[in-house]
């Protein structure tokens, strides 16, 4: 079990460009959450996903922000238009379905920086 | 919503005492407790969980307590060494699989 994958480790980007995370959860999670984090802050939550379902997206900004996890593939989240308010590192984390409690496990994080 | 607090926000003990951050969760149907490691520039990794049916948990040098009256949980670090400095997340996982993190304790153990 390879664990949660998201890549790229690193995203440098200018201002005005798209970013795209991805995300791939552990084998048999089909719940995915996006947290960003800014260097020494907490781990603020953004989205909450299950396949083809957005559950809880009150922490993502309104604008230029959106997140998909689709029938196949990993989870998306997109920013675009970045600005440099947008650099930090995002991480997701995945946990099983059907089970009252559900452990959740990171991935290693993409660390946005933009330029 | 949930409303997840955690205290102290930094955290410096000599190398051999112990450690003892404290967060409290405001829902009381939450019924899941995570604790979290976070090194510097790694993932958080999950160290000890407790589950509402519990009142405490022990794995070598970590314990958790639970009091599901007060709603507040603890993490417990004994005989501290120089690794366990990192950051510590405590988090609260409501009936909806959500989770709620804490703001994060910055430990430092001092050799």
């Amino acid at each position: 079990n390879a664990g949660v994958m998201q890549n790229p480790r690193h995203l440098v980007r200018r201002r005005g460009q798209e970013a795209r995370l991805r995300c791939s959860p552990m084998k048999g999670h089909s719940h995915v959450y996006w947290y960003r984090q800014l260097p020494e802050e907490g781990l603020k939550f953004m989205v909450y996903l299950q396949k083809e379902n957005i559950i809880d997206e009150s922490g993502m900004p309104k604008e230029r922000f959106s997140a998909e996890f689709p029938k196949e593939g990993p989870s998306i989240l997109r920013i675009q238009q970045v600005v440099r308010g947008d650099s930090a590192a995002y991480f997701c984390a995945s946990s099983k379905p059907g089970q009252e409690i559900a452990e959740a496990f990171f991935g290693q994080g993409t660390r946005l920086t933009v330029v | 919503g949930e409303n997840v607090e955690q205290h102290p926000s930094t955290l410096s003990v000599q190398e051999g005492d112990s450690a003892v951050i404290k967060c409290t969760y405001s829902d009381s149907a939450s019924n899941y407790f995570p604790w979290y490691k976070q090194e510097l520039g790694k993932r958080p990794q999950l160290i000890i969980d407790i589950r509402s049916n519990v009142g405490e948990k022990k794995d070598q040098r970590i314990a958790v307590t639970l009091n599901k009256t007060a709603k507040h949980f603890s993490l417990h670090i004994t005989e501290t060494q120089p690794e366990d400095s990192a950051v510590y997340f405590c988090a609260a996982q409501n009936t909806g699989n959500q989770f709620y993190f804490g703001t994060g304790t910055s430990l430092t153990v001092i050799p």
